[in-house]
């Protein structure tokens, strides 16, 4: 089955960049997107791209897909306290109606 | 309501005994999604509801497990003989039509603790 993987855990400094990673299987996948969870809230999408595309910017925000070698990554600029959660990539698979999601990365943001 | 809402957000039970989760999308949400969230790991997809379509059941479990959907209203998720393995967030989401073009807005998610 389709599997998605990502690392664990991202420490950065109030400000810096973070880049978080995620590798993925399905090369048919269509949709690959990022979520949020902050502690006892639910998932919320950050954002998606559609697999023909190499990069989509939104705000601070931006994702880079390599479709070649199956990685997606989100890049936050100038990252603040309040980026600090677990993020999640996903794919959509199963002809279109189920995400693949990766494990999950704790970012931590420290001053 | 403006969100996805879940009850209970959490539950006790004991081993062996069984549980009904329950889901109400947002309205007008056409598709109806379950998924089950354990300590430290993903989202693995459980069930899929879309307007009268048969529901594509391939994440269950097992057995013990099974979601009814009323129209294009309310879910319940159902485990049977709950096994302490079952512990975990379940999430429900829903969209306005397929995945493919529409968002998944997520509810809070139930915690359930078998002991």
């Amino acid at each position: 089955g389709e599997d998605v993987e990502q690392s664990l855990f991202l420490s950065v400094r109030e400000g810096d960049s973070s880049v978080i990673n995620c590798t993925y299987t399905d090369s048919s996948s269509t949709y690959l997107y990022w979520y949020k969870q902050e502690p006892g809230a639910g998932l919320q999408l950050l954002t998606y791209i559609f697999s023909n595309m190499d990069m989509k910017q939104d705000q601070r925000l931006t994702v880079l897909l390599n479709k070649k070698d199956k990685h997606l990554s989100l890049r936050i600029a100038d990252t603040q306290t309040g980026d600090s959660a677990i993020y999640f990539c996903a794919d959509l698979t199963g002809g279109g109606n189920k995400l693949t999601f990766g494990t999950g990365t704790q970012l931590k943001v420290e001053l | 309501g403006a969100g996805v809402s879940q009850s209970p957000s959490n539950k006790v039970t004991e081993k062996g005994k069984d549980v009904e989760l329950r889901c109400d999308p947002i309205s007008g949400h056409t598709a109806l999604y379950w998924y089950r969230q354990r300590l430290g790991q993903g989202l693995e997809f459980l069930i899929y509801f879309q307007g009268n379509s048969a529901p594509d059941k391939s994440g269950l479990p097992s057995d013990r497990f099974s979601a009814e959907r009323t129209g294009e209203s309310v879910s319940t998720l159902t485990i049977q003989r709950t096994q302490q393995e079952d512990s975990a967030v379940y999430l429900c989401a829903s969209s306005l039509g397929t995945a493919r073009n529409n968002e998944q807005f997520f509810g809070p998610g139930t915690r359930l603790t078998v002991l």
